[in-house]
């Protein structure tokens, strides 16, 4: 089982509806959780972090965390065109011998159309 | 601006080849790490460090080497370049302490090997 797994999409979505992207992950030792955004032919950029349980809200962006479910989302909400992009849940361990150490999924390409 | 610079941004090369990808990060960050993106793999971490003078293997080591003598510096050393190293590579930094330390990237460097 891969450490972190995403549906790879794509993903559509009409440009003012609500875009979800999730991805769950093996380790229950992972701490931390990211979302970063990848437009085609750039390097990732980073959107949000979470680390505790619940909902974390930045703008559009929702990141929500289920840790007993090892489960974590993002919402954008009212997407936007320009929200086309590839979106990488990656995971962080802060223990042991992988300390520091990301684990990224294969990414979902998300397509927001006018 | 503060970042990471990666050099050269692309490349071709002949399989035998040695060829030593550059990264150079300002952010006094002390873990550094090497990964390559290949489409539907996603991003695989290559070797990583955690500190100047360490350093370790990754998800895909096999014909990559690193060295890290200071702290700004990780370059990534192709021995024997072969074409299943064709790839797009980043270089990422972060800070190991703490949970909200996220990765930043470099531009990346697009590897062809014929």
């Amino acid at each position: 089982q891969k450490e972190v797994e995403q549906n790879s999409g794509p993903l559509s979505v009409p440009e003012g509806a609500i875009a979800s992207l999730n991805c769950t992950y093996s380790d229950r030792g992972s701490q931390s959780f990211f979302w970063y955004r990848q437009y085609s032919g750039k390097s990732p950029e980073l959107i949000m972090f979470i680390y505790s349980n619940g909902d974390k809200e930045d703008g559009r962006f929702t990141a929500q965390l289920n840790k007993a479910s090892q489960y974590v989302s993002l919402l954008i909400r009212d997407s936007q065109p320009s929200d086309s992009a590839t979106y990488l849940c990656a995971v962080k361990r802060d223990r042991g011998s992988t300390l520091g150490r990301l684990y990224f999924g294969r990414g979902t390409q998300l397509t927001v159309w006018p | 601006i503060a970042g990471i610079t990666q050099a050269p941004t692309s490349q071709i090369l002949a399989a035998g080849r040695r060829m030593t990808l550059r990264c150079t990060q300002d952010m006094r960050h002390n873990a550094m790490y090497w990964y390559r993106q290949d489409l539907g793999l996603g991003l695989r971490l290559i070797h990583y460090s955690n500190t100047a003078g360490t350093t370790g293997k990754g998800e895909v080591p096999d014909g990559y080497s690193v060295s890290r003598a200071n702290t700004d510096d990780f370059p990534l050393t192709l021995a024997s370049a072969v074409p299943s190293q064709t790839s797009v590579y980043f270089c990422a930094s972060s800070e190991i302490q703490g949970s909200n330390s996220p990765l930043h990237f470099g531009n990346g460097t697009r590897l062809t090997v014929t």
